[in-house]
């Protein structure tokens, strides 16, 4: 069944590290993976995605990367900022479907002063 | 720019009501969603719209869900008999390329 799934729940970071956030998967028939951050009392919001014939893509200090071969996807936050504490959730869409989102668990991302 | 609007914020309801949960997505979108998250949950799809009607749905939208589109502009979920296991954030979404949906703030649904 489809599945996607977060390694860790919490991540704590200081202030201007970078963040390294993963993601598990299990379904190989999915189009796209996605990134979203959702803060506090908030929906979710678009960060990033990822198509998948892509390996890596880049944003605005985050880049996202995608190795198929072991099902995993991870974000990276580049000078994490106290604005980046929220829950980051990565996201599917799977081959033919409505193109509805199967999200994961989520990460809890922390920035310390 | 933009966003995802919906209505109410937050809805209270006895066991067994009826409620309405309200969207406007953004005006130009054409793939339209609702999806909920449980507290502490992840989120989880409920139904897909398309071209004035449902393109998908999960095994969570059962006969006491249904959706509308009654004009051009709102979209809403409705629950005709809520169980205490409704109760939820319940998010609007939309998109016009289904990559980067929208997502409205959310109405938190509580059912005693």
């Amino acid at each position: 069944g489809e599945s996607v799934g977060l390694h860790l729940p919490t991540l704590s970071v200081q202030e201007g590290d970078n963040s390294i956030i993963n993601c598990a998967y299990s379904n190989s028939a999915s189009d796209y993976f996605i990134w979203y951050k959702q803060e506090s009392g908030k929906g979710p919001q678009f960060i990033i995605d990822i198509r998948s014939n892509m390996d890596k893509r880049q944003g605005q200090r985050v880049t996202v990367l995608l190795n198929k071969t072991v099902k995993h996807l991870s974000l990276q936050i580049a000078a994490t900022q106290p604005g980046d504490s929220a829950v980051y959730f990565c996201a599917e869409i799977l081959s033919g479907s409505a193109r509805q989102l199967t999200f994961g668990s989520g990460t809890q991302l922390t920035v310390l002063p | 720019e933009p966003e995802v609007t919906q209505t109410p914020s937050h809805q209270v309801t006895q066991m067994g009501q009826e409620v309405i949960l309200r969207c406007v997505p953004i005006s130009n979108h054409l793939y339209f969603y609702w999806y909920r998250q449980i507290l502490g949950q992840k989120v989880e799809f409920l139904v897909s719209f398309y071209n004035n009607e449902i393109s998908e749905k999960s095994e969570i939208f059962d006969d006491q869900f249904s959706v509308e589109r009654p004009d051009g502009s709102n979209f809403t979920l409705k629950i005709r008999s809520t169980k205490l296991e409704d109760s939820a954030m319940y998010f609007c979404a939309s998109t016009v390329k289904a990559y980067e949906q929208y997502f409205g703030p959310g109405t938190r649904l509580t059912v005693t």
